[in-house]
């Protein structure tokens, strides 16, 4: 079975642009949940789909935003790039059930850097 | 709030030494616990889990027990390979509770770089 992939693996833009990331998920799996990576704040929630509607978001402003269409696949966009949008953004995929156990498993990631 | 703690690093050993990472944990409720591994350049693969009290959850010689009484969650291996070398996080997810905040989302520690000489 094909794992997460993410696409493109890497990107570069400058400040006030947009940018548009893609996430496809192992078969089968319902939601997909993204996490932004940097080295002063680790590994961050952005947010988390689950049939196409967003069931979670973490503490980010909402130049952050994301969709999720019926085959389960999710796009993330950043509005208005700032420096400080540079790092690495990871999607995982996973059933999607409400109890804990529920097991994310990650794609390679996108790295966005901003100049 | 969910959080989890893990051990200074980096940490560095000689191949073939007995490996100990520090993990612990706040939360509500029943967590589930997992450890990931990351290489450079890659994103997080899923190392091992455990998902109620007094559960080991192993791979690839890679070891961890779930300890409510201590919110503990180490992660050891008797004898590392320089092929071990990589980045380390603990992490927790929550039932989902009434209001859906926990949704989806994992708690991460900060992670342990792990170096492995020859």
């Amino acid at each position: 079975k094909a794992g997460v992939t993410q696409t493109p693996r890497y990107l570069i833009k400058t400040r006030g642009q947009q940018v548009t990331l893609s996430c496809s998920p192992i078969s089968g799996h319902r939601s997909v949940s993204w996490y932004q990576q940097t080295p002063g704040q680790g590994l961050q929630f952005l947010f988390e789909y689950f049939s196409e509607t967003q069931r979670n978001k973490g503490n980010f402003p909402g130049r952050f935003s994301g969709r999720q269409f019926s085959n389960s696949r999710s796009e993330m966009n950043v509005s208005t790039l700032e420096l400080g949008d540079s790092a690495l953004y990871l999607c995982a995929s996973s059933l999607g059930g409400t109890g804990s156990t529920d097991t994310q498993y990650f794609g390679p990631g996108t790295r966005l850097t901003v100049l | 709030g969910n959080s989890v703690t893990q051990m200074e690093g980096p940490v560095t050993l000689s191949e073939e030494a007995f490996l100990t990472i520090n993990c612990t944990y706040t939360a509500t409720g029943y967590p589930s616990l997992f450890w990931y591994v990351q290489y450079p350049g890659e994103g997080l693969q899923l190392l091992l889990k455990a998902t109620k009290a007094d559960d080991k959850g192993s791979n690839k010689g890679f070891e961890a027990t779930y300890r409510k009484e201590t919110t503990s969650f180490h992660l050891e291996k008797g004898s590392v390979q320089v092929s071990d070398s990589a980045v380390y996080f603990c992490a927790l997810s929550s039932k989902t509770n009434a209001g859906g905040t926990s949704y989806g989302k994992l708690t991460f520690g900060q992670g342990t770089i792990l170096t492995v000489h020859p």
